[in-house]
């Protein structure tokens, strides 16, 4: 169990330019979650895949952000025309649907600035 | 819908004081209640969680919860407080498939 891993861990871009970044989940897990975290807030919810499935994503903040997992195991989110307002922490976790574990594990984050 | 109330944004205490975090939920279902935990410059790390049975639920390094419905609460104690627990706590509710509703965090704070 490596664990999570997230990348990059820090990205800065210039307002409009498109970034996208990819999260490894847990190997054997086939849940995987989009988190973003904003400064003094806690994490909040964006979308999920179970295995290459899209299950979840009417949480996306805008039709800017889209998210893909498309062999069911690393996903990729990608933010179109980035705006100032999206400089966050962009969190991934993953989990396994099988037992009552509902541990949900995440990775280091990905910090976005936008210029 | 859920959501999740974390009262106190930061909690000042000394070394080997009891600290009280608290966390107040709301949801119209069934709910699994987690506490994660954020060292600094670090991911967050699962401190505890209650998913059913015993209301009291404890973590290995001293940490306890416990889970009142009557009072929609998840307050996270410990007893006596170490340097090392300065961190980011964050409570959250959710679990099934779905994602977690975090509160906005408390900042333990432990001063020597």
């Amino acid at each position: 169990d490596t664990g999570v891993s997230q990348d990059p861990r820090h990205k800065i871009t210039k307002r409009g330019q498109n970034v996208t970044f990819r999260c490894d989940p847990i190997s054997e897990h086939n849940r995987l979650y989009w988190y973003r975290q904003t400064l003094g807030q806690g994490p909040e919810f964006l979308t999920y895949f179970q295995n290459e499935a899209q299950l979840e994503k009417s949480r996306l903040l805008s039709d800017r952000f889209s998210a893909e997992r498309p062999k069911g195991s690393f996903s990729t989110l990608e933010i179109q025309r980035t705006e100032q307002g999206d400089s966050a922490m962009y969190l991934c976790a993953s989990k396994s649907s099988g037992g009552r574990t509902d541990t949900q594990y995440f990775g280091p984050g990905t910090r976005l600035t936008v210029l | 819908a859920q959501s999740v109330t974390q009262l106190d944004s930061q909690v000042p205490v000394f070394e080997e004081a009891p600290v009280e975090l608290r966390c107040n939920y709301s949801s119209s279902v069934s709910v699994y209640l987690f506490w994660y935990v954020q060292y600094p410059n670090q991911g967050l790390q699962l401190l505890l969680k209650y998913l059913s049975g015993s209301t009291l639920v404890e973590s290995i390094n001293g940490f306890e919860a416990e889970f009142n419905k009557s009072q929609t609460s998840f307050h996270l104690r410990k007893p006596s407080v170490h340097i090392s627990d300065t961190a980011e706590y964050f409570c959250a509710v959710g679990g099934g498939a779905d994602g977690l509703t975090f509160g906005k965090g408390t900042h333990l704070i432990i001063q020597p």
